[in-house]
């Protein structure tokens, strides 16, 4: 099967520009997550999405960041404006709903923030 | 409030020696844990996972983790180390009690085997 599909790869912006990211799930999954992953640390959860619903944004910085998943299958995660400690690599997974299993992640998107 | 600790940032160990990653968690309920590796510029791969059951898990490229309820502990092990091991490891957990919710992982361990 196809794996998570992450768009771009990698992206260099300077602070205070916008930009988004984009995640194709794996098909049938019903479950999309965006986590952060800071250099040095592990991979922080921003969004959860079920379907097209959001099931858990608590970590979301919601003054500048947003996600979306229309339709419940790919999403897009946006920043703006960015600022520098937005510098990390965004990471996207997907699951079935209530799976007891891991997830399937993308390679993500390596973004620096000048 | 669930969380993992892992308590090493850097694990060494010379090719062909056992290895152990060390991995704590905590969760109101009782756990399901996995191990993730991630190699440089890649996503993260799934290497195993306890739900229930044997207390010893195998996993893929022959790592294996034990789950140690009393001490809530589920370290990585893996009786000869490669090369190829070296990469950065990651323990997650999530509260099965918890149905949906999303993993936690720890900081991460950089794994260097040496030849």
């Amino acid at each position: 099967e196809a794996g998570v599909a992450q768009s771009p790869r990698y992206k260099i912006i300077e602070k205070r520009q916008s930009v988004a990211f984009w995640c194709n799930p794996i098909s049938g999954h019903a479950t999309l997550y965006w986590y952060q992953q800071i250099l040095g640390q592990g991979p922080k959860l921003l969004i959860q999405f079920q379907n097209n619903g959001v099931v858990d944004d608590s970590q979301l910085p919601k003054d500048r960041f947003s996600a979306e998943r229309l339709k419940g299958v790919d999403s897009t995660l946006k920043i703006q404006p960015a600022k520098l400690e937005d510098s990390a690599v965004y990471l996207c997974a997907s699951s079935l709903w209530g799976d007891r299993g891991g997830y399937t992640f993308g390679s993500g998107t390596r973004l620096t923030v000048v | 409030a669930q969380s993992v600790a892992q308590p090493e940032d850097q694990v060494n160990v010379a090719e062909g020696n056992p290895l152990t990653v060390k991995c704590t968690y905590s969760v109101s309920g009782n756990p399901y844990l996995f191990w993730y590796v991630q190699y440089p510029n890649r996503g993260l791969q799934f290497l195993l996972k306890y739900i229930t059951g044997d207390n010893l898990v195998k996993g893929s490229y022959g790592f294996e983790a034990e789950f140690n309820k009393s001490q809530t502990s589920f370290h990585l092990k893996k009786p000869s180390a490669l090369v190829s091991d070296s990469a950065l490891y990651f323990c997650a957990v999530r509260d099965m009690g918890q149905a949906g919710t999303a993993l936690i992982f720890g900081k991460g361990t950089t794994l260097s085997v040496s030849s």
